[in-house]
């Protein structure tokens, strides 16, 4: 049984950088690709991007250019960052893998000032 | 980019009926390996979404039979049987071909 356990600041100011952490436990984490996916309040799902075990990554073209994921394959991790956050990037940040197989249990994001 | 689209937004639906939402995809799912990269994902208020069905048609660990899954190329279509009051969330279609995207969300609602 796969697991997602993710973790990291939930109330950030406008222009600082949002953090998030995911750790895998069971299952392969060199099998897959891993993905962010967030959820504004009350509506829907948005792919942020995905990492392999290699470091190989694909970003949602509208958010690429504030975005890093990276992996730490000896703690079977993967983390996020999204820089200059605005109000806009409130949301419910998730990680999953084997294709939406697996989700971690969320983390509400907010910016506020 | 592939882009999903859902419908009906909103599905009333009586205990013990049936409820179907449509998908369809901007271009094919077929993946080059032969595969469709359909899923239909159900989430409950305030939990994080949960795999009901992958690859069209098949039903992740767990899922009751009464929810099944068709479709090929662009068009899909989830189908719960004999509707539950567990049932009642956002149900979103997702394409892992290229990357992923997700459909809009149909609400199913017990009338």
């Amino acid at each position: 049984q796969v697991q997602l356990q993710q973790w990291g600041a939930g109330l950030l100011k406008p222009s600082e950088t949002l953090s998030l952490t995911c750790g895998v436990y069971g299952g392969s984490f060199s099998a897959y690709y891993w993905s962010w996916i967030r959820q504004p309040p009350g509506r829907g799902l948005e792919w942020i991007g995905e990492i392999n075990h290699s470091g190989s990554t694909n970003y949602n073209p509208s958010l690429k250019s504030r975005i890093t994921i990276s992996v730490d394959t000896s703690k079977n991790q993967f983390s996020l960052k999204l820089s200059s956050v605005t109000a806009a990037d409130t949301a419910v940040y998730y990680c999953a893998g084997y294709t939406t197989k697996y989700w971690g249990q969320g983390t509400l994001v907010t910016v506020s000032s | 980019d592939i882009v999903m689209t859902q419908t009906p937004l909103s599905s009333p639906v009586t205990l013990g009926q049936s409820a179907s939402i449509s998908c369809r995809s901007s271009q094919s799912l077929v993946h080059s390996d032969g595969n469709t990269y359909l899923s239909w994902l159900q989430q409950r208020p305030g939990q994080p979404p949960r795999l009901l069905i992958y690859k069209i048609s098949n039903r992740f660990s767990g899922v009751p039979d009464r929810f099944s899954g068709s479709g090929a190329g662009t068009d899909f279509t989830l189908k719960i049987s004999r509707v539950e009051a567990e049932d009642v969330g956002v149900y979103y279609c997702v394409q892992a071909t290229q990357f992923l995207s997700f459909g809009g969300g149909t609400k199913v609602e017990i009338k």
